[in-house]
């Protein structure tokens, strides 16, 4: 069963209407959620790290917040660059490295002038 | 700070033929995994190395195998290649082999087999 389900599928806003992308995870013992946006024939780019639960990031118009069940990446004002699609993974206790992350399927963000 | 390399980018390979993809990690970073990102299944770990030792491995088939070099460059490769492994294969570095480094990735290979 997939470990990271991140909603919704698709999201279109228009250019500074505010919304949050959902990324929740089934596994125990988090030892930490990564967000990362990825551009069409890109590599996912490295946005923020949360390790424990109350946690919050901030870059630009993005805010990544962490509970015990559930990540949410707030974009504020949102302009058509922010147009990507977001992915969520965890790392957490397994016998594993943090090179294996688990990632969720993404959410595909358009935003329209 | 020159991002993670891969190389090529793109690749097109018949049934049955073999293919080897390489990686440059950012300096300094000395653990490189290798992902799968496929429309259907997403990112998948193939697996990950640090000081030339696997450390870790995914799912995969045999077919499908790794290596890291000294100067912390790595390949993989995949041989007996099936149409499923069409694919964009994914190269990220990261500063340590455990703790809370984040990975960094490249841009990819995007394999097409016909």
């Amino acid at each position: 069963e997939d470990q990271v389900t991140q909603s919704p599928e698709a999201l279109r806003l228009q250019e500074g209407e505010s919304s949050s992308l959902n990324c929740s995870y089934t596994v125990s013992g988090l030892r930490g959620l990564f967000w990362y946006r990825q551009d069409p024939g890109k590599g996912p780019e490295f946005l923020f790290t949360l390790y424990s639960a109350g946690e919050e990031k901030e870059k630009e118009r993005l805010k990544a917040t962490l509970t015990k069940k559930e990540s949410f990446l707030h974009i504020t004002a949102p302009k058509p660059e922010d147009s990507a699609t977001y992915l969520c993974a965890v790392h957490y206790d397994r016998g594993s490295t943090l090179g294996r992350l688990y990632f969720g399927r993404g959410t595909q963000l358009t935003v329209w002038p | 700070k020159a991002g993670v390399t891969q190389t090529p980018r793109y690749l097109i390979k018949t049934r049955g033929q073999q293919v080897t993809l390489s990686c440059s990690p950012i300096s300094g970073h000395r653990s490189v995994s290798w992902y799968q990102q496929t429309p259907g299944q997403g990112l998948q770990f193939l697996f990950e190395y640090f000081s030339e030792t696997q450390r870790n491995k995914g799912n995969f088939p045999g077919r499908f195998s790794g290596r890291q070099f000294s100067n912390s460059r790595s390949e993989m490769n995949v041989s007996t290649l099936e149409l499923g492994d069409s694919a964009l294969y994914l190269c990220a570095s990261s500063l340590e082999g455990q703790g809370y480094s984040p990975l960094h990735f490249g841009n990819g290979t995007r394999l097409t087999v016909t």
